[in-house]
């Protein structure tokens, strides 16, 4: 495809539950970040990859928190035990380097009930 | 939580009137931002400023880079219906050890026909 891509769209936890949330860079794009967005509110940097390396966690609200990148293209955040204050858009973006234009996806939008 | 202070949170003006809107912060960027986002969309790049006391336009909207580099504004000249939408402003700072962006907490703007 043409630009980044997210998945599932939407999604609905209860409560304790693990969730994972996929995102599909741009083909040949090196980086790679997540970004929370709570509602009203602008993005909030998570978590940044170069190829494979997870260079910068530093936004990661907590050890529930967890993002991979295996092969340097396709990336998960994974989430587990949600909790309420989970609830938010989850974006991810793609870049060709570290220090270019960052593309972003229509992001996933969790709720946990 | 969130670094930068953009100012208005929102603006209702009518079509053809010009828009101002800024971000300060108490850090230094290497690179301002500033991004439009529409509805269940990600946020998609306007304009991109690299150096201090740097003014730049792209159409409507011209943008400039402080000369402290902790400041930027954007403007929008004869705005139309299809510049509604919510206006971040970004901060990008990279270094050796992290490549994170630090966005504001939005400007909505409304465009009454």
């Amino acid at each position: 495809g043409a630009g980044v891509s997210q998945s599932p769209r939407y999604k609905v936890a209860k409560r304790g539950q693990d969730v994972a949330l996929r995102c599909d860079p741009i083909s040949g794009h090196v980086s790679l970040f997540w970004y929370q967005q709570a509602l009203g509110q602008g993005p909030e940097f998570l978590t940044y990859f170069q190829n494979e390396a997870q260079l910068d966690k530093s936004g990661l609200p907590s050890d529930r928190f967890f993002a991979e990148r295996p092969e340097g293209s396709v990336s998960t955040l994974k989430i587990q035990r949600t909790q309420q204050e989970d609830s938010a858009v989850y974006l991810c973006a793609s870049s060709p380097g570290p220090l270019d234009t960052q593309y972003f996806g229509p992001g996933t939008r969790l709720t946990v009930l | 939580g969130q670094q930068l202070n953009q100012s208005p949170q929102s603006m209702f003006i009518q079509e053809g009137e010009d828009v101002s809107m800024n971000c300060t912060s108490s850090s230094i960027f290497n690179t301002w931002l500033w991004y439009k986002q529409d509805p269940g969309e990600g946020p998609v790049l306007l304009i991109a400023l690299y150096k201090a006391g740097e003014l730049t336009s792209n159409g409507r909207l011209t943008a400039q880079f402080g000369i402290t580099r902790k400041d930027s504004f954007l403007n929008i000249s004869a705005s139309i219906p299809s510049d509604v939408g919510i206006y971040f402003c970004a901060g990008h700072h990279t270094n050796d050890y992290n490549n994170d962006m630090r966005f504001g907490a939005g400007t909505r703007l409304t465009v009454k026909p």
